[in-house]
Formats: C-alpha cells, structure tokens, sequence
C-alpha cells in the first residue's frame, strides 16, 4: 500500500495569513493531483501536475511538484473563509489507473 | 451535464440488514471508482472498473462487500450482512481514460450508518 503523508493534518488560521501543505511519499508518481473537499461534497479537482519540478498556479494557489516526483506542496496566499476545506493529495503511479490519496488536511480559515 | 450521482444520500441501517449503494457515471466515461472515507483511515479504494469490468478488488474489506457495474451507466456496491464498523461516506467516482487516469470526479456520497 502507498502511503501518502500530509502535514499538517489540521490547520487553524486567521484570514489574510499565508499556508504552506506538505504531501510526501516514498514512492515515484507520475503524476500529483490536488483535490479540496467541502463538507457533505465529494473532492473535487484542483490540479494536476506531472513534470518533476514543475509548479502551476491557480489564482491564490501555488503546486509545486518535487524534483524526484515523489513529493508536492501546496501554497495559499492570503487566505480567505472560501478556502476551507479538506485538502487531499493524491498520487498516480506509473501505469496505473487507481489514485492514492493522501491522510489529508483540514483547513480551516478564520473571517 | 449531469455529475455523478449516488443514491442514497444517506442511509441509516440496523446490524445485519442488506445494503445496496448506488452510483450513475458521467456519461462517456470509461472508469468508476467506490471509495470509503472514514476520520480513521480517510479515503481508500475498495474496487474500480474499466469498460464495466471490475479490475481490482484488493480494497474491498471482506466477503460481505460486493461491487457489480452491469452496464456503462449504472452500479452498485453491497453490502451483506452490514456491521457497525461499516459506517462511512461512500463515494463512487468516474473518469475518461483520455482526459487523464488522475482526473476523477465523485459523487456527493452516500453517508451510511449502521446500529
């Protein structure tokens, strides 16, 4: 089984502030998938990123992936209340069709 | 277009009763997921099918789960004789191979209770 951990596992913060989540792994993907899920929704997609070191912005948001693919981040500038949510890193592996996903971490953002 | 859709949104059961979870793909779409997400052990994947045959199943718990897709539109995860430990979102989720194998989109899950 692939273990996928992210850090922090929960994260309390004021509105305006900057966050950093962290996913890690031991193994190689082939590709990284950010997905945020909202309470009583499933997840959805944020991002895809495939190339070893390549780093996609969405509005606030920032992905990076890890050089050696095995590791990505996740930066929120300025937080809003709209950010809350569960984050969830998911992993593909090469040749596989089935998602990993990461332990999670909840977010939740302070007006 | 319609997302994926699930049926019940929530199902409230005593122990050793039969459950039947139900999901509808996004149509044109070649694979369906069935995850389980409890605080415990968060999101995992019991099983997935491609073009309605099931791939793999080393997620599904025990004997007492059992997953069918008997066509591209619908399926089922059941649940026989249900168990307290059962309790959890299910989500079912699908994808098209050709828009890529991590971009999958789920239902709003079926949040089950078992007594």
């Amino acid at each position: 089984t692939q273990l996928l951990e992210q850090s922090p596992q929960f994260l309390s913060i004021q509105e305006g502030e900057n966050l950093t989540v962290y996913c890690n792994s031991s193994s190689v993907f082939s590709s990284l998938q950010w997905y945020r899920q909202e309470p009583g929704e499933g997840p959805v997609l944020l991002v895809t990123v495939v190339t070893g070191g390549e780093v996609k912005k969405l509005k606030r948001l920032t992905f990076q992936f890890g050089d050696a693919r095995k590791d990505s981040s996740l930066h929120i500038t300025a937080a809003q209340p709209g950010d809350t949510g569960l984050y969830l890193c998911a992993g593909l592996e090469t040749g596989a069709n089935n998602l990993f996903f990461g332990t999670g971490t909840r977010l939740t953002v302070i007006p | 277009d319609a997302g994926v859709i699930q049926s019940p949104r929530h199902e409230v059961t005593e122990m050793g009763q039969e459950v039947t979870l139900r999901c509808k793909p996004i149509s044109g779409h070649d694979y369906l997921f069935w995850y389980r997400q409890t605080m415990m052990r968060g999101l995992e994947l019991l099983i997935y099918f491609n073009n309605n045959v099931p791939i793999d199943d080393s997620g599904m718990p025990e004997d007492r789960f059992s997953a069918k897709m008997p066509n591209a539109s619908f399926s089922t995860l059941k649940i026989q004789p249900s168990e307290p430990r059962d309790s959890a979102v299910y989500f079912c989720a699908s994808s098209f191979a050709a828009q890529g194998r991590g971009t999958q989109y789920f239902g709003p899950g079926t949040r089950l209770t078992v007594l």
